[in-house]
């Protein structure tokens, strides 16, 4: 078990250009979070999935924002005409849904954007 | 929809001394309830969390939480701190094991 990947660790890019952000899960965990952290915030939830299905989205979740789980393994988060705004850190959590460890979130150490 | 408060962005506390991190939440249904640590640039990890049981829970780094539902508090305590408890902590709050709702955090100093 190799916790929760995401990649990459930092990303810095121009206003406009779009990024991707990538989440690989721990393995059998069927549930996937994105959420977003702002310096001096705890972080807010932006959608999660069940398998391959978005089952929320939050209305922080702008029309240039998508996210995808299409194997229902790892999930991309992709960020389209970047905005000043939008730099932050990026999380994303796995959890099961059975077990011990349900209802309970691990974290990845986060994709950190710098819009400039 | 479930919302949380912490009621102090940050605590200073001197090594070895006790420290109380204060949560509140408000739902209308029954909820679970976590605490994470932040440490400078690393994702959250876990410390303890409340799904049923006994209202007192224990974590990991010695510290400990007690759930009052008549209060709807969630406080965090650890009798005696090091240096390395340093960080940020952040109170949670899910129903039925949904998206988790997280509070501002409170950032513990501890100093020598």
């Amino acid at each position: 078990d190799t916790g929760v990947s995401q990649d990459p660790r930092h990303k810095i890019t121009k206003r406009g250009q779009n990024v991707t952000f990538r989440c690989d899960p721990i393995s059998e965990h069927n549930r996937l979070y994105w959420y977003r952290q702002t310096l001096g915030q705890g972080p807010e939830f932006l959608t999660y999935f069940q398998n391959e299905a978005q089952l929320e989205k939050s209305r922080l979740l702008s029309d240039r924002f998508s996210a995808e789980r299409p194997k229902g393994s790892f999930s991309t988060l992709e960020i389209q005409r970047t905005e000043q705004g939008d730099s932050a850190m990026y999380l994303c959590a796995s959890s099961p849904t059975r077990g011990t460890g349900a209802n309970v979130l691990t974290f990845g150490a986060g994709s950190r954007l710098t819009v400039l | 929809a479930q919302s949380v408060t912490q009621l102090d962005s940050q605590v200073p506390v001197f090594e070895e001394a006790p420290v109380e991190l204060r949560c509140n939440y408000s739902s209308s249904v029954s909820v679970y309830l976590f605490w994470y640590v932040q440490y400078p640039n690393q994702g959250l990890q876990l410390l303890l969390k409340y799904l049923s049981g006994s209202t007192l829970v224990k974590g990991i780094n010695g510290f400990e939480a007690e759930f009052n539902k008549s209060q709807t508090s969630f406080h965090l305590r650890k009798p005696s701190v090091h240096i390395s408890d340093t960080a940020e902590y952040f109170c949670a709050v899910s129903s039925y094991g949904n998206k988790l709702v997280f509070g501002a955090g409170t950032i513990l100093r501890v100093k020598s």
